[in-house]
């Protein structure tokens, strides 16, 4: 399968634990993204990455969380003392270069429930 | 906050029925998006739009954006059970941010 890959598919972790969860994009696309979901709401944008180059992170992206992109291959987006408010489906997207840089296309999601 | 509103928030129809969802928004987006997630899984791609006024057709799903590039519509007729989903849209920022709306649940009962 070549589609976007995202591991674990749920996390169950205890409040004031750290968390790590890693996307596997469409191989040839440069472009990544991390969103986060809620429960009766759209994704939200959080950060993106053109190649290893993290460029834009949302200011829902506070201190306790941190992405990596090395290589400009997987990434990983680790959330660091999760709070109950951390719980929610953290998804990853890719896409191609700018000019096709919004059909993104979404993993299955991490589906985080912190307790 | 969703820049992006959509309407209704729930809809639900017999098989063989026909439905719209509707996407607005203040905003002009360069582009717009149509998702359909289901529960437990990732949004996928329905479409893109790019040209106000613009209508494409995906078998029974048309997808029209606004002359303004503010609004967007989803009609599918003759609805069938397997389109039971949540329907997303999401608007275009600049060249890389996608902002999304908060979806229409859609429930075709068999």
């Amino acid at each position: 399968d070549t589609g976007v890959s995202q591991n674990p598919r749920h996390k169950i972790t205890k409040r004031g634990q750290n968390v790590t969860f890693r996307c596997d994009p469409i191989s040839e696309h440069n472009r990544l993204y991390w969103y986060r979901q809620t429960l009766g709401q759209g994704p939200e944008f959080l950060t993106y990455f053109q190649n290893e180059a993290q460029l834009e992170k949302s200011r829902l992206l506070s201190d306790r969380f941190s992405a990596e992109r090395p290589k400009g291959s997987f990434s990983t987006l680790e959330i660091q003392r999760t709070e109950q408010g951390d719980s929610a489906m953290y998804l990853c997207a890719s896409s191609l270069d700018r000019f096709r840089a919004l059909e993104a296309f979404f993993g299955q999601g991490t589906r985080l429930t912190v307790v | 906050t969703q820049l992006l509103e959509q309407s209704p928030q729930f809809l639900s129809i017999q098989e063989g029925e026909n439905l719209t969802v509707y996407c607005n928004s203040s905003s002009v987006f360069s582009s717009l998006q149509w998702y359909r997630q289901e529960p437990g899984e990732g949004p996928v791609l329905l479409v893109t739009v790019v040209t106000g006024g613009e209508v494409k057709k995906l078998k029974r799903l048309t997808f029209q954006f606004g002359d303004a590039r503010k609004d967007s519509s989803l009609h599918i007729t003759a609805a069938q059970p397997g389109d039971t989903g949540l329907y997303l849209c999401a608007g275009g920022w600049g060249d890389y941010k996608l902002s999304f709306g908060a979806g229409t649940t859609v429930t075709v009962r068999a």
